[in-house]
């Protein structure tokens, strides 16, 4: 089955910096790649996501960028603020018969210091 | 976005009780899930709930266990069995349209003692 790898595993930075997480996947018929943001007593919520047809995709201090050669993808946060601190988890998850059950990554803690 | 309901959403059982999670999707949602959540720990999928018939089940998970019901398109129900400590988790909904975003439910805060 799939196999979803995030790292780092904590990530800190201070406010007004960027944050890059990064995550691999097994396998190669993956194609959607949603981000989630789970605040501590919270659910997960979805804050972006791409599919296999995109190499990149932007949604103001958030940006998620594919490679599907490498099998990689990536969320960049720039200009982080507090309210930004959280556990980020990245998903990947195929289209099986309409079925498309996700796999998520290990999750980062993120820290925004100000 | 759907809107995916669950209750209840904390509860304090006992050791060997059984516990059912109930869930209510809006009609947006065509596929739904169950998800699993240890503390400090990422997602895990339990199973799909399949409507009108038995769920799909992961690896490590087996009916007896996390009986799971689908009557129909909106609604589903996870009881967790014959509950141990090891048991204490957030239990997770989960549900959308085919291509779509999956949304989630606000959590069971399940506590065995």
């Amino acid at each position: 089955g799939e196999n979803v790898e995030q790292h780092p595993s904590t990530l800190s930075v201070q406010e007004g910096d960027s944050a890059v997480i990064k995550c691999t996947y097994s396998d190669s018929a993956s194609n959607y790649f949603p981000w989630y943001k789970q605040e501590l007593g919270k659910r997960p919520q979805l804050i972006i996501d791409i599919r296999s047809n995109v190499g990149e995709k932007k949604d103001q201090r958030i940006a998620v960028t594919l490679n599907k050669t490498a099998k990689h993808f990536s969320l960049h946060i720039t200009e982080t603020q507090p309210e930004d601190s959280a556990v980020y988890f990245c998903a990947a998850s195929i289209t099986r018969g309409g079925n498309e059950k996700l796999t998520f990554g290990t999750g980062t803690r993120l820290t925004i210091i100000p | 976005s759907a809107v995916i309901s669950q209750k209840p959403s904390r509860d304090i059982c006992q050791r060997g009780t059984s516990l059912t999670i109930q869930c209510q999707v809006d009609s947006q949602v065509t596929m739904m899930f169950w998800y699993r959540q240890q503390p400090g720990q990422s997602l895990t999928l339990i199973a799909t709930a399949n409507q009108g018939s038995e769920a799909t089940y992961e690896s490590g998970f087996v009916i007896d266990k996390f009986p799971i019901s689908r009557p129909n398109l909106t609604f589903s129900t996870l009881t967790v069995s014959n509950m141990s400590p090891e048991d204490s988790s957030i239990y997770l909904c989960s549900g959308g349209a085919s291509g779509n975003t999956i949304y989630f439910g606000e959590g069971s805060w399940l506590t065995v003692v």
